[in-house]
């Protein structure tokens, strides 16, 4: 069945380096990607919405310019941690709605930032 | 604006009843879902509501009223592993992002 593979699972880098997390839909075709954030026992923040082929849009108080997303086709959406610091350490997340009210979540990332 | 309201804890027994609530103001309204989340995992489907009344999926049943902007989790016969972050979201808008509560974590003891 569908699904929305997501990678890497966990990842540690070091700070003022960049990070590319990949979330790509299997058996159909994801023409948006929801990317949330999700802090420790927080919930998950919408950090940007992004269509196939088009500029993605952010929430208000994420920065474009350090979560750069990608969404050139209609089965691969990424966000790139760049100049990672501490604080940008979380659980990053993306979804992809189905048919109907069905909607698909990767299995999320854990980056830590040393 | 948007603004979906949850208790922050829970507690119960194993074998006991325990009810979940929220609720929402959202600018427009598409539906209402609750997802289970164990620590460090992705949330899991539980339900989904988009007309008044109760869905029951065996020991998950959840409520909706749209009137009032509140829906409930009712989880019956807990189970440890009912121990977990309860996540209240709404659809305003089809296509769009969900808007998440901040969850419910439950603690289910023996």
């Amino acid at each position: 069945g569908a699904v929305v593979s997501q990678h890497p699972s966990w990842v540690i880098c070091k700070s003022g380096t960049s990070v590319k997390i990949e979330c790509r839909s299997l058996d159909f075709q994801a023409t948006t990607m929801f990317w949330y954030r999700q802090f420790p026992k927080q919930s998950l923040m919408l950090m940007a919405t992004s269509n196939e082929g088009s500029k993605a849009t952010y929430e208000q108080g994420v920065e474009k310019d350090k979560f750069l997303i990608n969404h050139a086709s209609l089965t691969l959406s990424t966000l790139t941690v760049t100049s990672a610091h501490p604080e940008d350490s979380s659980f990053y997340i993306c979804s992809s709605p189905g048919s109907g009210n069905t909607i698909y979540f990767g299995e999320g990332s854990w980056l830590t930032v040393v | 604006g948007q603004n979906i309201d949850q208790p922050t804890e829970m507690t119960a027994t194993e074998g006991a009843i325990v009810q979940i609530n929220c609720t929402y103001q959202t600018s427009g309204f598409n539906g209402l879902f609750w997802y289970q989340q164990h620590a460090g995992e992705a949330p899991t489907f539980l339900s989904y509501n988009v007309l008044d009344g109760l869905e029951e999926k065996g020991r998950f049943s959840s409520f909706l009223s749209r009137s009032k902007g509140y829906s409930y989790l009712l989880l019956k016969e807990l189970q440890m592993k009912d121990s977990a972050s309860y996540l209240c979201a709404v659809s305003s808008q089809a296509g769009t992002a969900l808007i998440f509560g901040k969850g419910t974590t439950l603690s289910v003891s023996s």
